[in-house]
């Protein structure tokens, strides 16, 4: 199985400033999605971001963006213009795009934004 | 968008009684379902992949029988803890894939599980 590294338990950043997770992740295949999902403290997860591995421009979703460096399997997270709703749990997960279709997490980073 | 829902929400149940948690996607057919496990501050753990009409996959590790799943429909998946004890106790999280596409999975807002 694919496995999803997120080496930042914990990060916080002050209202209004910008914050970026780690993600890396390892596997041999060629074709796969990656995913950022947060997770509020009502447990629902909800979609961030995501990322074809075929694509070389980087992901944005407004004040969300990734880096995603394919041959170093780097897959940030970078939040601009942070909000005290941003404060989660946020998870990095890895999808292939042959075999199977289940998501692979990473260990998560919880995001605290300071007022 | 998508919608999936999970019943009951929060349950308690005593040590040896078995519990059914549903997950039902709501507007869209879910030709597969998956069922995670997370404990407090953890990640999502895969327990296994349920497909409409056959039996489900389990994760190495998952007991199959502890653990029974059925997937009956194609808005409907059924998590069955049996014989439930207070090492179960956990949130449970179901997911649906509506296709192949890239992210086409949703997921329900979880059941908390707590045996006693």
């Amino acid at each position: 199985a694919q496995t999803v590294t997120q080496s930042q338990p914990e990060m916080s950043v002050q209202e209004a400033e910008t914050v970026t997770l780690s993600c890396t992740y390892d596997t041999s295949e060629s074709d796969y999605y990656l995913f950022w999902y947060k997770q509020p403290p009502s447990r629902q997860m909800i979609l961030v971001i995501r990322q074809e591995a075929y694509k070389q421009q980087n992901a944005t979703e407004n004040r969300f963006s990734v880096n995603f460096q394919k041959a170093a399997k780097s897959f940030s997270l970078k939040i601009s213009d942070s909000q005290l709703g941003d404060a989660a749990m946020y998870f990095c997960a890895y999808r292939s795009a042959n075999t199977g279709n289940q998501f692979y997490f990473g260990t998560g980073t919880s995001l605290t934004v300071i007022p | 968008g998508a919608v999936v829902s999970q019943h009951p929400s929060w349950v308690i149940c005593k040590s040896g009684t078995s519990v059914k948690i549903e997950c039902r996607s709501l507007d869209f057919q879910a030709t597969t379902m998956f069922w995670y496990r997370q404990f407090p501050k953890q990640s999502l753990m895969l327990m296994a992949t349920s497909n409409e009409g056959s039996k489900a996959t389990y994760e190495q590790g998952v007991e199959k029988d502890k653990f029974l799943i059925n997937h009956a429909s194609l808005t409907l998946s059924t998590l069955t803890v049996t014989s439930a004890h207070p090492e179960d106790s956990s949130f449970y999280i179901c997911s649906a894939d509506r296709g192949r596409a890239v992210n086409e999975q949703f997921f329900g807002p979880g059941t908390r599980l707590t045996v006693l």
